[in-house]
């Protein structure tokens, strides 16, 4: 079983919707869990960070943590082409070196 | 702009062939991490150093070694190269040495391996 696991879609929805992108863990040590946005032929960008459980909201972004499930979502409200990128979700091993990231999900956000 | 650059942007080269992959950090990180990316496999941590020192290895090849010079730059050597090299490699940096830290990445390399 992968440390992390996320569907790398892709996922198409028109402009204004809802979009729910999930990564699994299985360490239910890990504290920290982060979002990246990665822009086609760019480097993956933090886009937002969350400690333990609970809902952290950014702007049309919510990153929630569910630790009893080892689950995690972030949530884009009114989306926008412009939100068209791959998401990937990444744990920092806590007091390690290594952060471990999610294989990531493609978002098309068609106007 | 992250701060952090990378050179060459592409690089296309044949199998057996070595090839050096350069990155200078943002201004004040101590950390450099290497990462390979390639469409089915997702983004793999290679390596990690600090202030000059390795200080974590990932899926590294034996082919494959890195170090971090007294300026903080780094440099990925690549050897033998083989087809499935064939990926864009990241280069990200942080302030820190320790987990969590928010890592900033560069552009990346586009290595085509012919």
């Amino acid at each position: 079983q992968k440390e992390v696991e996320q569907d790398p879609g892709p996922l198409s929805v028109p402009e204004g919707a809802i979009v729910s992108l999930n990564c699994t863990y299985s360490n239910s040590a890990f504290q920290y869990f982060m979002w990246y946005r990665q822009y086609s032929r760019k480097g993956p960008e933090l886009l937002m960070y969350t400690y333990s459980s609970g809902n952290k909201e950014d702007g049309r972004f919510t990153a929630q943590v569910d630790k009893s499930s080892k689950y995690i979502s972030l949530f884009i409200r009114d989306s926008q082409p412009s939100d068209s990128a791959t998401y990937l979700c990444a744990i920092p091993n806590t007091g390690g070196f290594k952060t471990i990231f999610g294989a990531g999900t493609r978002l098309f956000v068609k106007a | 702009d992250s701060g952090v650059t990378q050179t060459p942007k592409h690089l296309i080269t044949a199998t057996g062939q070595r090839v050096t992959l350069r990155c200078s950090p943002r201004s004040g990180d101590l950390s450099v991490y290497w990462y390979q990316q390639s469409l089915d496999q997702g983004l793999q941590f290679l390596i990690q150093y600090y202030n000059g020192e390795e200080r974590a290895k990932g899926n590294i090849l034996e082919r494959f070694s890195a170090q971090q010079f007294p300026d903080l730059h780094s440099e990925l050597n690549l050897s033998s190269l083989e087809l499935g090299d064939s990926a864009l490699y990241f280069c990200a940096s942080s302030v820190k040495s320790l987990a969590p830290d928010t890592q900033y990445f560069g552009p990346g390399t586009r290595l085509t391996v012919l």
